[in-house]
């Protein structure tokens, strides 16, 4: 199964500014990777299904020009916080798999990157 | 929307098997049972999954019913350290969603 980490761990940025997190699929490919946003005493909320070479396909209410998803390889996966407000801040993390789940993969995540707006 | 219900909160005595509930009435029959618990401030922590029969590894056991509309996860000998939110996901076809979990607090 992949092993996933996130870069950076934590990042404080400017109001207005753009952010971008990292994440990689350190020994497998991962054709669909999942970015996932969690508030704290909240539950993770799925964001948006990355599709490595494809558009990522978003959550309802989540704005895809503000959370930029690229997957451009199978082991890399980025989102961009645009233009990001003091709201933006929260805990983002991301998961990996191969296949599907119709095909009992283990699906793993990784350490999350807290994102702070100032 | 989570596709699964689990109790909000329980605890459970160092040493002693912490069983977690989780009820998936709806589940269909291609999709699998997955368990993952987080720890605060860390990534989800993958435990154990299965589709329909008990599964056992070296952190856990998964007993699934025979309808397959729920489903229990056993600690054997919980710790201090298993003090977490545990969450029970039912994936279907690249969707991954998260409940609210159980915060299971173990104590001395």
């Amino acid at each position: 199964g992949a092993v996933v980490s996130q870069h950076p761990s934590w990042v404080i940025c400017k109001s207005g500014t753009s952010v971008k997190i990292e994440c990689r699929s350190l020994d497998s490919q991962a054709t669909t990777m999942f970015w996932y946003r969690q508030f704290p005493k909240q539950s993770l909320m799925l964001m948006a299904t990355s599709n490595e070479g494809s558009k990522a396909t978003y959550e309802q209410g989540v704005e895809k020009d503000k959370f930029l998803i690229n997957h451009a390889s199978l082991t890399l996966s980025t989102l961009t916080v645009t233009s990001a407000h003091p709201e933006d801040s929260s805990f983002y993390i991301c998961s990996a798999q191969q296949g599907s789940f119709s095909s009992g993969n283990t699906i793993y995540f990784g350490e999350g990157s807290w994102l702070t707006v100032v | 929307d989570a596709k699964t219900t689990q109790p909000p909160s329980m605890d459970c005595a160092e040493g002693r098997a912490a069983n977690l509930p989780c009820n998936h009435s709806t589940i269909s029959g291609n999709e699998y049972v997955y368990w993952y618990r987080q720890i605060h401030s860390q990534g989800p922590q993958y435990i154990i999954h299965g589709l329909k029969n008990n599964e056992t590894n070296e952190m856990a056991s998964l007993i699934i019913t025979e309808d397959r509309k729920s489903s229990t996860l056993i600690l054997p000998h919980a710790t201090l350290r298993d003090t977490a939110v545990y969450y029970c996901i039912v994936a279907n076809n690249n969707d991954m969603r998260f409940g609210a979990g159980t915060r299971l607090t173990v104590k001395p």
